[in-house]
């Protein structure tokens, strides 16, 4: 069964420092979307894109959030200077429509110091 | 924000017994429903869905059951087996709405004993 594939699955940074994950979503689909998981919490909504552009945000996706379809493969998403409250597991999905199910990736693990 | 909620934290089963799982939603607006599997350090994992038109959709051991004047969803899983102890989330997407986001509840975290 096709998979979304996120990397790294672990992250380390120090405070200040800029990240980027990286996710290739399933090929044939066409809505992607970051969601992110604090240790113990539900699983929030970042963001979601489509067409290259955001189609929709949440309160958490400030400024220093960003994301990114930089080829036809990889959708990124860059956290310009982490701060301490970013460390969660961040999740990458796609789906072929809106109206389907999201298929996730495993995850990467983002540790701020 | 709490548009999704999952009241139970945690369920404790028998090996071949039921399990139920509930979610109650407070937006109307939401007519697509699912349910994600969470195994730690994984990704969620779909189970099965359903759209407000219908009140239960069965799939193998796991059956949705959507009360939508209750603005309720339950997740039966029968048998229950060892395999199935993860955290269940429920999810919510309003069709049509313009809005592209699934909404999560809190999850349950289910434990199946042998």
């Amino acid at each position: 069964e096709p998979e979304v594939t996120q990397t790294p699955s672990h992250q380390v940074t120090q405070m200040g420092q800029e990240v980027i994950l990286r996710c290739v979503p399933i090929s044939n689909h066409l809505y992607f979307y970051w969601y992110r998981q604090i240790l113990g919490q539900k699983v929030e909504f970042l963001v979601s894109f489509y067409n290259n552009e955001i189609s929709e945000k949440s309160e958490i996706f400030d400024d220093q959030f960003s994301v990114e379809r930089p080829d036809g493969s990889n959708f990124t998403l860059k956290i310009r200077s982490t701060k301490l409250e970013d460390s969660a597991m961040y999740f990458c999905a796609s789906n072929g429509g809106t109206n389907e199910k999201l298929f996730f990736g495993s995850g990467t693990q983002l540790s701020v110091l | 924000d709490q548009q999704v909620k999952q009241n139970s934290p945690s369920l404790s089963v028998q090996e071949g017994r039921i399990s139920i799982l509930n979610c109650d939603y407070t937006n109307s607006m939401f007519d697509y429903f699912l349910w994600y599997k969470k195994y730690p350090a994984e990704g969620p994992t779909f189970l099965i869905s359903i759209s407000s038109i219908k009140d239960k959709n069965e799939d193998g051991r796991f059956t949705v059951f959507l009360n939508k004047s209750a603005k309720h969803l339950s997740l039966h899983i029968v048998p229950s087996q060892p395999g199935d102890s993860a955290v269940y989330f429920c999810a919510a997407k309003g069709v049509g709405s313009g809005t592209y986001k699934y909404i999560f509840g809190t999850g349950t975290r289910l434990k199946v004993l042998a």
